[in-house]
């Protein structure tokens, strides 16, 4: 099974609101990470958590805000959003795999918008 | 840091040719090279990927060729049809990485829209 499962698909919500976005895996993957991407553009990589420890952040907004609870979910708190953070945002994970520990699988993404 | 640029960025084929998609990455220390088809509103999906020993990997319909030394990799699809129709980015991984060597940094190309007519 290499299935990685987010919700909501789809999210509007307001500049003042506050929202979270989740992801889930059950692949026994370590590594997981958030993508944003804008429509025709390749994903762009915002954070990466490794055995549940934030590894990396990519210079990204305070407003995206990340959290591992436990192995196999991460969520993304969205809290007061600007137009130009619409985007589909997608969840991967990576760790053993037929493919090798390194391959990563995206979800089906959230679809964000600003308003 | 890793740079890969991938042409062309549009390609238009009739069903039965081939169709070839072109990488080069700038870090001769990255050692996976995975290929994702991206269909509208859909997510990601991985259609082969290679690794830095490997010179050819082929399956089915889909190969993907990798030159170390010239720092590119190829992804050829033959016989192509309607259904191939989609976005192909290639990425490039470099060496472990993250505090416990579990995660790994991809850079993608920008992407080849991919047009099969009939």
């Amino acid at each position: 099974d290499t299935e990685v499962t987010q919700t909501p698909k789809h999210l509007v919500m307001g500049m003042t609101n506050k929202k979270s976005l989740k992801c889930e895996q059950h692949m026994g993957h370590r590594a997981m990470y958030w993508y944003k991407q804008k429509a025709k553009k390749p994903p762009e990589l915002m954070f990466v958590y490794s055995y549940e420890k934030l590894s990396i952040n990519e210079s990204v907004p305070s407003r995206f805000s990340p959290e591992c609870p436990n192995s196999s979910l991460l969520n993304l708190h969205l809290h007061a959003l600007q137009p130009e953070d619409s985007a589909l945002y997608l969840c991967a994970s990576s760790g053993r795999g037929t493919s090798g520990r390194e391959t990563q699988y995206f979800g089906p993404g959230t679809r964000l918008l600003v308003l | 840091g890793e740079n890969v640029e991938q042409h062309p960025s549009t390609l238009s084929v009739q069903e039965g040719d081939s169709a070839v998609i072109k990488c080069t990455y700038s870090d001769s220390a990255s050692n996976y090279f995975p290929w994702y088809k991206q269909e509208l509103g859909k997510r990601p999906q991985l259609i082969i990927d290679i690794r830095s020993n490997v010179g050819e990997k082929k399956d089915q319909r889909i190969a993907v060729t990798l030159n170390k030394t010239a720092k590119h990799f190829s992804l050829h699809i033959t016989e192509t049809q309607p259904e191939d129709s989609a976005v192909y980015f290639c990425a490039a991984k470099g060496p472990k990485w993250g505090p416990t060597g579990t995660a790994s940094k991809l850079t993608f190309g920008t992407g080849t829209r991919l047009q099969v007519t009939l």
